[in-house]
């Protein structure tokens, strides 16, 4: 079955430093692959999203991930983090290809919680 | 403009009883889900309609059943709510022939006393 492994529960970096979140999935084949931010109380808003071509993808925020195949990971990555930065971030996958029961279906991962100190 | 919007945003309710969350969205989208957020913040899919037709139904209990009226709506009703239910409910919609972005409602906090 696929699962979706973010090995950090809780990070925190001071404002200014640099932010890597981990993400490493097991899928059958590479997947879609998601990152989302949810702030205290709010929905979850995307990141960035991989689906094909170039491993490294730019996103909002000055977000950018990393697609390694050989190591099943999708890492989140900003070089300098800002205090608005402090929420929860979420990774996910999703089957490629359409039809059957997996349909668009999210597998999320456990989530990060990323602490920013001033 | 909201894009993904649910009512209520907040449901207190005693065990027991039945109640109905709703979701519209303005995207033109042809996908919408829902997803339950546990108190450890853990997401899981429950349902997921394309076209109003059902076409994920993960394993939920029988007393959880969505509705879908129109491709802008997916409606949850749940029966007989339970402690356990005490969650974050989400909807979500995508359109999912441009791939599987999803975007989120603001979420419906559910509890049960």
């Amino acid at each position: 079955a696929q699962s979706v492994t973010q090995p950090d529960i809780h990070i925190t970096v001071s404002e200014g430093a640099s932010l890597e979140l981990r993400c490493n999935y097991s899928y059958g084949a590479t997947p879609y692959l998601f990152w989302y931010v949810q702030s205290p109380g709010q929905g979850l808003q995307l990141l960035l999203k991989y689906f094909s071509g170039d491993t490294l993808v730019q996103g909002i925020k000055g977000f950018e991930a990393e697609f390694k195949r050989s190591q099943s990971s999708f890492n989140l990555r900003k070089p300098s983090v800002h205090w608005s930065d402090a929420a929860e971030y979420f990774c996910a996958v999703a089957p490629r290809g359409a039809g059957g029961t997996s349909y668009g279906k999210l597998t999320f991962g456990q989530g990060t919680i990323l602490t920013v100190h001033p | 403009d909201t894009a993904v919007s649910q009512t209520p945003k907040y449901l207190v309710t005693q065990m027991g009883n039945d109640k109905s969350i709703k979701c519209e969205q303005n995207l033109g989208h042809d996908t919408m889900y829902w997803y339950k957020q546990d108190s450890k913040k853990f997401l899981k899919i429950m349902f997921s309609y394309n076209n109003k037709e059902l076409i994920i139904n993960e394993t939920v209990p029988n007393r959880f059943s969505p509705k879908s009226p129109d491709k802008a709506h997916l409606n949850l009703h749940i029966n007989s709510l339970e402690l356990g239910d005490s969650a974050v409910y989400f909807c979500a919609s995508s359109q999912v022939r441009i791939g599987y972005e999803q975007y989120f409602g603001p979420g419906t906090r559910l509890t049960v006393t």
